[in-house]
């Protein structure tokens, strides 16, 4: 099945910093989500993005199927942006949709 | 418009014993997945559904059962309980008819169990 990488795994920083998270993937997708995951385990969806860019006020995402991953872009990191985010893809052969292992960013005041 | 209801919030089980976890969305959405998320790790796909009638494994089914009589209910059941189904467990929909951009996933707000 597909393969989904995420990195860092870790990622700590100061409020008003700037971050990039990235999400490799083995095969082609037709679905790929970015989703915040707050302290309290609620699970949001940022994104759908299976190739291109969209941005959504301080966040923005990028997509470059052909060569596999994806970017999600935090810009003026606030203290509430902190949690794990996690890219979620769907092979093109199945309707599966798998899970990174995450990024945990913890933004400091 | 309730969006994805888990219930329940909290269990403890005995190792043995059974138990079955609900989730019902009002979205009319076709496809619907269970995930597992054992502490500081990512989610694992235990099954999904199509559509009412229609199941199928995922990464972690061992342990597990579904049923989708309808499009609203993906009911998830373990039997046997035993210590390593210990985790939360989150149940999601999404709407898979066009235009794409309905193509996400909605999280309900998670069970989280122990088996003791």
């Amino acid at each position: 099945g597909i393969q989904v990488e995420q990195s860092p795994p870790d990622l700590i920083l100061q409020e008003g910093a700037n971050s990039t998270l990235r999400c490799n993937f083995s095969d082609s997708v037709n679905n790929l989500q970015w989703f915040h995951q707050n302290p309290w385990g609620q699970l949001i969806n940022l994104f759908y993005i299976p190739s291109g860019t969209k941005q959504n006020g301080r966040l923005s995402a990028t997509t470059v199927a052909t060569e596999r991953y994806s970017l999600l872009y935090i810009s003026s990191s606030q203290t509430t942006d902190s949690g794990v985010y996690f890219c979620a893809v769907e092979g093109s052969s199945a309707s599966k949709i798998i899970f990174g292992s995450g990024t945990r960013l913890s933004i400091r005041p | 418009n309730a969006g994805v209801t888990q219930t329940p919030k909290f269990r403890i089980l005995k190792i043995g014993q059974s138990m079955t976890l609900q989730c019902t969305q009002d979205m009319n959405h076709n496809y619907m997945y269970w995930y597992r998320q054992d502490p500081g790790m990512g989610l694992k796909l235990i099954y999904y559904s199509v559509g009412a009638g229609i199941t199928d494994k995922g990464e972690v089914p061992n342990g597990y059962n579904v049923s989708r009589s309808t499009t609203e209910d993906f009911p998830l059941r373990l039997e046997l309980a035993a210590p390593s189904q210990t985790s939360v467990y989150f149940c999601a929909s999404i709407d898979r008819g066009p235009p794409l951009a309905k193509n996400i996933q909605y999280f309900g707000a998670g069970t989280r169990l122990s088996v003791l």
